[in-house]
């Protein structure tokens, strides 16, 4: 069955250090992977999305994600986290032709000073 | 501004009433989603409709019904029979295709007192 998985349910950063989301998924041979974020009582806003090509795909916020086949992987980064970028984060896939997205269970990121 | 927007932002109900919950668009979109979403448990999906006057039910469309009587609404409602309606609903949109991104409203916070 198709699946996402975020393995880390809260991450604590300092401000400035780098991030690294983790997202595992298990689909069929052509997944689309999409990393969403969402802050307290709001929607959810698209940071980036995978389709086809280059592995390392890049986004909104200075945020990249990494596609990697080998790993069942689409990690999302950052180099230098603002304090503005604590929220939670949402990964989410769907098989190519399937219009249904799968989400994770997404990940509490907090930054401290 | 196109986007999509939902109505109320916080709504209240008591037990045995049924509720209907707004999603408009503007963008356009052929598709429409109602995702329902609780704490620790990412976004599950209710009901989608892809073209006007047909839906689909989702991973956990039981005590909810919609309809889509127009391309850019596709209302919610939450019945009695849905026996935990407390959660934060979200809509969402996009365009039919294999490249397909949903986007998604502000959301609707529903409390049953």
């Amino acid at each position: 069955a198709q699946s996402v998985t975020q393995p880390d349910i809260h991450i604590t950063v300092s401000e400035g250090a780098s991030l690294e989301l983790r997202c595992n998924y298990s689909y069929g041979a052509t997944p689309y992977l999409f990393w969403y974020v969402q802050s307290p009582g709001q929607g959810l806003q698209l940071l980036l999305k995978y389709f086809s090509g280059d592995t390392l795909v890049q986004g909104i916020k200075g945020f990249e994600a990494e596609f990697k086949r080998s790993q069942s992987s689409f990690n999302l980064r950052k180099p230098s986290v603002h304090w503005s970028d604590a929220a939670e984060y949402f990964c989410a896939g769907r098989d190519f032709g399937n219009e249904k997205l799968t989400f994770g269970t997404g990940t509490r990121l907090t930054i401290i000073p | 501004d196109g986007g999509i927007t939902q109505s109320p932002k916080y709504l209240f109900r008591k037990e045995g009433q049924n509720v209907t919950l707004s999603c408009e668009q503007n963008l356009n979109h052929d598709a429409m989603y109602w995702y329902r979403q609780d704490p620790g448990q990412g976004l599950r999906l209710i009901y989608y409709s892809q073209i006007v006057n047909d839906f689909q039910k989702g991973d956990i469309a039981e005590g909810y019904s919609v309809s889509r009587e127009k391309k850019e609404s596709f209302p919610l409602t939450v019945t009695s029979a849905q026996k935990n309606p407390t959660a934060f609903y979200l809509c969402a949109s996009s365009m039919l295709g294999l490249t397909d991104t949903q986007y998604f409203g502000p959301g609707t916070r529903l409390t049953v007192l």
